[in-house]
């Protein structure tokens, strides 16, 4: 079955840096990915997705997530790291109707 | 537009007593549907997912039981509840046959005691 591998369970930058969050998955042919963020005591919000179509896939709160099929990756990052995004981040794959996700990464933001 | 509800958001039970999560999405027809379980520091595991009414694929090996009934609600039960089973609890949907994004509810906590 496929699964993804966050590397990283926490992840802490200072307001203003580069966010990069990893993703790998493993799939046995070119699957959905997504990346979710999960505010405390909270459902997960979708903040992007790959379906095939644009390799460089921009999503909400200036996120963006490049699909690289010759690394089996899917990172998350944002240019500029702003305190309000301090959460969990869950990166995701699908296939066939079973939507799995990694172990999730703590984002924290320092002033 | 879709709109998924989850209840209870909160739940104490004593270990040993049965357990009834309910979801239910509105605006939809025939969505998939998926319960996860998020243990502190665990990530999100998931336990169940449904391609339709009494199709229910289990995941991991459990005291936990899945149902349902209806195109739009999946029930997760068990009959006794062990101290492991406390987390929090997540249901989820998405289209078919599209297969696209998952749209979350609010969860439930559940802790057991």
């Amino acid at each position: 079955a496929q699964s993804v591998t966050q590397l990283g369970s926490h992840v802490s930058v200072s307001e203003g840096a580069l966010v990069l969050l990893r993703c790998n998955y493993s799939s046995s042919v070119p699957p959905y990915l997504f990346w979710y963020v999960q505010y405390p005591n909270q459902g997960l919000q979708l903040l992007l997705k790959y379906t095939s179509a644009a390799t460089l896939v921009k999503g909400i709160n200036g996120f963006e997530a490049e699909f690289k099929k010759s690394e089996t990756s899917f990172h998350l990052t944002k240019p500029s790291a702003h305190m309000s995004d301090a959460a969990e981040y869950f990166c995701a794959v699908t296939l066939s109707g079973d939507m799995r996700f990694g172990a999730g990464t703590r984002l924290t933001v320092k002033p | 537009s879709q709109t998924i509800h989850q209840w209870p958001a909160t739940l104490v039970q004593p270990v040993g007593s049965p357990l009834s999560l309910e979801c239910t999405v509105e605006g939809t027809s025939n969505p998939n549907l998926y319960w996860y379980r998020q243990a502190a520091g665990r990530g999100l595991q998931l336990l169940f997912y449904s391609v339709g009414i009494g199709q229910i694929s289990s995941e991991v090996p459990q005291n936990l039981s899945a149902s349902r009934p209806q195109d739009r609600q999946f029930i997760l039960s068990s009959k006794k509840l062990l101290l492991s089973d406390s987390g929090f609890y997540l249901c989820a949907w998405s289209p078919w046959p599209m297969n696209t994004e998952a749209f979350f509810g609010q969860g439930t906590r559940l802790t057991v005691v």
